[in-house]
């Protein structure tokens, strides 16, 4: 079965700091990769899908890279409003199926 | 626009089962799949299972085989997530999201419903 590590599993960063999270599969899933944020109390929200792909709506601020086994999410000027935990997902069809990382929460 | 509604807050008892709904609207379920997704309290999120709202295959997660049951009713473009046996490590709130394909990213999800397992 296909892991999702995903790090650091926490992180405090300042107002207008570039903020980087990885995730890792454990076994190559080529692009097969989507980014949620969850702000507290409520509904996760898709934020970057193929990986790279901003969805529609989302601020220019969030990208994503990688391919294969290593994923990266980065925000390039932390916003109070990005306070959030944020969830990578793998949606190959590899077992276990849509396998969620295990978040990072993001604080100011 | 595309929303899922889905039912309510429900309190059961350790060893019952749990329906949730989750109704769509402003698209048709038969062009999508629905999952299920839990959220214990504090815990991150855990993928239970889909159905493919054209054809009504499903696929569980190996974790909740045998316990979850996901079906459809296209006629009142309603999907429902049954969970047995409960235990109270079960105490979620329970989301449905929809997807395009089956192994796709999810880019709707319901407001969640808050399922509490107590004695």
């Amino acid at each position: 079965d296909i892991q999702m590590t995903q790090s650091p599993s926490s992180l405090s960063a300042s107002v207008g700091d570039r903020v980087t999270i990885t995730c890792r599969a454990s076994q190559a899933i080529s692009n097969y990769l989507g980014w949620y944020q969850q702000k507290p109390g409520k509904v996760p929200k898709l934020l970057i899908f193929a990986a790279t792909v901003l969805q529609s709506g989302v601020p220019s601020r969030f990208s994503g890279s990688g391919s294969g086994t290593d994923f990266t999410l980065t925000i390039s000027s932390l916003q109070p409003e990005d306070v959030a935990t944020y969830y990578c997902q793998k949606y190959n069809s590899a077992p276990p199926g849509l396998t969620f990382g295990g978040g990072t929460k993001v604080e100011i | 626009q595309v929303q899922l509604v889905q039912s309510g807050a429900e309190v059961k008892k350790p060893g019952a089962s749990v329906n949730v709904s989750c109704k769509a609207s402003g698209y048709k379920i038969t062009n999508y799949a629905m999952h299920w997704v839990r959220q214990a309290p504090g815990q991150g999120l855990q993928w239970m299972g889909w159905i493919n709202g054209g054809n009504g295959n499903t696929g569980y997660s190996q974790r909740f085989q045998g316990r979850v049951t996901i079906t459809r009713d296209t006629s009142a473009s309603t999907v429902y997530m049954e969970l047995n046996s409960l235990r109270s490590e079960d105490t979620a709130v329970y989301y449905c999201a929809r997807t395009l394909q089956v192994y796709y990213y999810m880019d709707v999800w319901g407001e969640g419903t808050t399922v509490t397992v107590s004695s």
